[in-house]
């Protein structure tokens, strides 16, 4: 069975460009997720969708981040314009319904250096 | 707001010594609790979930327990390799959500 795929692995831009993460989640799982992990700190939860509508999304920069997930199935998160403190590991997971006794399968993570 | 707090937060030891990390949360309403492993550049791999009303969960040689009442969990790595070196992080799902601590960094000396 196919993991979580993300990309790019690594990113580096200056501050107040934009960038984009993709995300393609285990066949067949309802639930993706985003989470962002500054170095040194635990994830933080983003945004997370069930199947292709937004649950929580409470932590998420609204002012500067978007993510959509078309079709229930892959997912793309957006920074626009990015500032230095977003520098950090952006993981996307996902599991079969999101419920409590679910477990998360997290891709590799995509690395981003703000410059 | 649920706090998750892990001490400490690197540990080194030789190879065979059993390992102990400690995790602790600030909310005692938990649904669950995990443990994950963290490789570098890798992303999360869950080690143990431990349902709120169970006591602990084993896996070959890992052993982790939950005390909710008292907000803590521990995870025990019996005889470490150096295989066994990552980053340990401890995480909690309440409020719909996973609260992960930073994680203990152990080192395996061979």
């Amino acid at each position: 069975e196919a993991g979580v795929a993300q990309s790019p692995r690594y990113k580096i831009i200056e501050k107040r460009q934009s960038v984009a993460f993709w995300c393609n989640p285990i066949s067949g799982h309802a639930t993706l997720y985003w989470y962002q992990q500054i170095l040194g700190q635990g994830p933080k939860l983003l945004i997370q969708f069930q199947n292709n509508g937004v649950v929580d999304d409470s932590q998420l920069p609204k002012d500067r981040f978007s993510a959509e997930r078309l079709k229930g199935v892959d997912s793309t998160l957006k920074i626009q314009p990015a500032k230095l403190e977003d520098s950090a590991v952006y993981l996307c997971a996902s599991s079969p319904q999101g419920g409590a006794v679910d477990i998360q399968y997290f891709g590799a993570g995509t690395r981003l250096s703000v410059l | 707001k649920q706090e998750v707090t892990q001490i400490p937060a690197a540990l080194s030891v030789p190879e065979g010594e059993n390992l102990v990390l400690n995790c602790s949360f600030t909310d005692s309403a938990i649904y669950n609790l995990q443990w994950f492993r963290q490789d570098p550049g890798k992303g999360l791999t869950s080690l143990l979930l431990i349902q709120s009303s169970q006591r602990e969960q084993t896996s070959g040689r890992l052993n982790a327990s939950l005390d909710k009442s008292s907000g803590r969990s521990t995870l025990y790595i019996a005889a470490s390799q150096p295989g066994d070196s990552a980053t340990y992080l401890c995480a909690v799902f309440n409020d719909y959500k996973l609260s992960f601590g930073a994680g203990t960094t152990v080192t395996v000396r061979a």
